[in-house]
C-alpha cells in the first residue's frame, strides 16, 4: 500500500508562532483531507486538498500531487490549536488512510 | 445540517454483553464508514456502506462485529460478545463521495 510519512511527529510552539507540517507521500494519492483531532477528541475537516492551495483564517494547505506531498500553514498559532493533525487521503478505492499525526502543544 | 451524529457519546459495559452503536449520516451522502481508533493501531476503517449496501468490510476485526444500514439515514455496528480490548473510540463519518465528515465518536470501555 501507499506509505505516508507525516512530520513532525510532535511540535512545541509558543503562541503567536507559525509552523508548516508536512505529509509525503510514496504513490500518488486522492481525496487528500487535512483533520485536526482537539483534546476532546473529536476530528474536524480542516481542508479537502486533493490539489492547489486553500485558506481558512490562520489555515492554509497546499498539495503538490505531482510530488506526491502535503503541507499544511498554521499561522499566529493560538492555544487551541493544541492537538493533533492527521493528512489523509485514499489510493485507488474509498479507504481512507490516516497519516500517524502530528502532536501540536501551543504554549502561553 | 447538523452533521452526523453518534450515539451514545460514552459507553461503559461489561466483557460479554452485547453493544449497539448508532450512526445517523448527512442527508445525502451515499457514502458511510465506520472507523476504530486506539492508541496502538491508530485510526482504522471497520466497514463502509455506498447506498446502504456494505462494500468492504475487511477491516472488522472478527465475527462478533457486525454492521448494517437498513435506511440512508441510519446505521448500527454491533458488537458482541463485547471483550475488553473491543476498547477504544469508534467513529462513524459519511461522504457525498470524495470528502469524509466524522461525527464526534463513541467511546467504549469494555470493563
Amino acid at each position: 500500500g501507499i506509505q505516508v510519512e507525516q512530520s513532525p511527529p510532535d511540535l512545541i510552539l509558543q503562541e503567536g508562532a507559525n509552523s508548516t507540517l508536512r505529509c509525503n507521500f510514496s504513490d500518488s494519492v486522492n481525496n487528500l483531507q487535512w483533520f485536526h483531532q482537539n483534546p476532546w477528541g473529536q476530528l474536524i475537516n480542516l481542508f479537502y486538498i486533493p490539489s492547489g492551495t486553500k485558506q481558512n483564517g490562520r489555515l492554509s494547505a497546499t498539495t503538490v500531487a505531482t510530488e506526491r506531498y502535503s503541507l499544511l500553514y498554521i499561522s499566529s498559532s493560538q492555544t487551541t490549536d493544541s492537538g493533533v493533525y492527521f493528512c489523509a487521503f485514499t489510493g485507488g478505492g474509498n479507504k481512507l488512510t490516516f497519516g500517524t499525526g502530528t502532536q501540536l502543544k501551543v504554549e502561553l | 445540517d447538523a452533521g452526523v451524529i453518534q450515539s451514545p457519546r460514552h459507553e461503559v459495559t461489561e466483557m460479554g454483553q452485547e453493544v449497539t452503536l448508532r450512526c445517523k449520516p448527512i442527508s445525502g451522502h451515499d457514502y458511510l464508514f465506520w472507523y476504530r481508533q486506539t492508541m496502538m493501531r491508530g485510526l482504522e476503517l471497520l466497514i463502509y456502506f455506498n447506498n446502504n449496501v456494505p462494500i468492504d468490510d475487511s477491516g472488522m476485526p472478527e465475527d462478533r462485529f457486525s454492521a448494517k444500514m437498513p435506511n440512508a439515514s441510519f446505521s448500527t455496528l454491533k458488537i458482541q460478545p463485547s471483550e475488553p480490548r473491543d476498547s477504544a473510540v469508534y467513529f462513524c463519518a459519511s461522504s457525498p463521495g470524495g470528502e469524509r465528515y466524522f461525527g464526534p465518536g463513541t467511546r467504549l470501555t469494555v470493563t
